[in-house]
């Protein structure tokens, strides 16, 4: 089954533990993005990749990392996390030359 | 900036009427329109989409109507049911740019029995 899979779905946490939330898609999809859904605020991209070992800022980078080592997975790092980093995180990926993203089914993160 | 605007938060309708959502763009360069659904406690799954050499997209109930002189689309559903209950993202971008998706705030759909 064609599927973008995130891992934890729920993630509790304190100020400053370092914590990965990893992503992977099994369709051999060159563009994958994060993005984080708050309350009146919508989606927001937080870092996108357009092949492996390629990366970018999006809209909402800081305090987030990303890396692009294997074309399959995308992992989101939070060095240091901080409150405001409390969200719905969602990863997201496309074939190059199509505008549909297919998304995961969401980390719901909360940082104390 | 918000490029994408969905300025309802929310909409309730009842079943079997039309239910238009609404959406606007503020990027000329946008040429490529997406609708996405979500429900609570899943990720949002593409809906319709429609490209800037068209005005009408339709798929089953839902048809998508772009206005471009105006920068506004619109989602019908017709006829609403009560499983069309969800929130809806419009997504705007330029095609084949390696762009994001430019995300509004979402419109809260209610379709009452």
């Amino acid at each position: 089954e064609a599927q973008v899979t995130q891992n934890p779905r729920y993630l509790i946490t304190v100020t400053g533990k370092k914590l990965t939330v990893t992503c992977s898609q099994n369709m051999n999809h060159e563009y994958m993005s994060w993005y984080r859904q708050d309350p009146g605020l919508g989606l927001r991209q937080i870092y996108y990749s357009m092949n492996v070992e390629v990366t970018d800022k999006g809209d909402v980078p800081e305090g987030y990392k990303v890396s692009r080592k294997e074309k399959r997975n995308f992992p989101l790092i939070l060095e240091s996390p901080s409150p405001n980093q409390t969200s719905l995180y969602f990863c997201a990926s496309r074939r190059a030359d199509y505008n549909e993203q297919f998304f995961g089914p969401g980390t719901r993160l909360t940082v104390l | 900036d918000q490029q994408v605007k969905q300025n309802s938060p929310s909409l309730s309708v009842q079943e079997g009427r039309i239910s238009i959502l609404n959406c606007d763009y503020t990027n000329s360069m946008f040429d490529y329109f997406l609708w996405y659904k979500k429900y609570p406690a899943e990720g949002p799954t593409f809906l319709i989409s429609i490209s800037s050499i068209k005005d009408k997209n339709e798929d089953g109930r839902f048809t998508v109507f772009l206005n471009k002189s105006a920068k506004h689309l619109s989602l019908h559903i017709v006829p609403s049911q009560p499983g069309d209950s969800a929130v809806y993202f419009c997504a705007a971008t330029i095609s084949n740019s390696g762009y994001a998706l430019n995300f509004g705030k979402g419109t809260s759909l209610l379709v009452t029995p």
